[in-house]
């Protein structure tokens, strides 16, 4: 079966680049999507098409992709960026859709 | 501005049946499918399924099929998540979220209904 692999947790220090990784095979073949979930809310959507940014998101979030590999930075990370971060896509007949397992940001 | 309002927390006792919602506003709803995604306590994201509301057509997640039903009103501009015998395992919030209308994405997000099963 098809699985995205992010890992567990990240820690970075408030300034640093946090950078969270998502692997799976069919990433070369579907676009790749993150999101943010602060404790307590609801996700929200961070980067799609792998590198876009929607409205209204922080220049500080980026997204890229490489074979089956894709990444979200975050650049000069906040105290308000600690969140749960989840890649998603999809498989590759375009039939069902994927979560990550999440990661978990420390902003030490 | 576009909004999904789900309906409010439930508690439920094992082996009962829940029908739980999750209405649209601020866009055409027929248009745009909606998913269903689970969260148990402490847990990440799962997606369950999906339905396009114009014709009701339904995929599930294997890990899904047969456990819940998806349906929607497009009359009312509602989608429904149900059960017909909860278990303890069902113990999660419950997520609704509007697909993208030409990408495999989630832009919209409804707050999210806590469904508590315990006997």
């Amino acid at each position: 079966s098809y699985e995205l692999t992010q890992p567990p947790s990240v820690s970075v220090s408030p300034g640093q680049t946090a950078r969270i990784t998502c692997s799976g095979d069919a990433l070369p073949k579907q676009f790749a999507y993150w999101y943010q979930q602060r404790p307590g809310q609801a996700p929200v959507l961070l980067i799609y098409k792998d590198t876009e940014r929607p409205s209204g998101i922080p220049e500080r979030f980026s997204g890229s992709s490489s074979g089956t590999t894709v990444t979200l930075t975050i650049s000069g990370v906040q105290a308000e960026d600690e969140a749960d971060y989840y890649c998603q896509s999809a498989d590759s007949s375009a039939t069902y859709v994927l979560f990550g397992g999440g990661t978990k940001l420390t902003v030490l | 501005e576009v909004q999904l309002v789900q309906s409010g927390a439930e508690v439920k006792k094992p082996g009962e049946s829940l029908k739980i919602s999750c209405k649209g506003s601020g866009y055409s709803f027929p248009s745009y499918s909606i998913g269903w995604v689970r969260q148990m306590p402490g847990k990440g994201l799962e997606w369950m399924g999906i339905i396009y509301p114009d014709d009701s057509d339904t995929t599930y997640s294997p890990s899904f099929q047969g456990q819940v039903a998806i349906s929607a009103d497009k009359s009312i501009s509602t989608a429904y998540l149900q059960w017909s015998s909860l278990q303890a395992s069902d113990t999660a919030i419950y997520y609704c979220a509007r697909r993208s209308l030409t990408l495999i994405f989630f832009d919209s997000w409804g707050q999210g209904t806590l469904v508590t099963v315990s006997s």
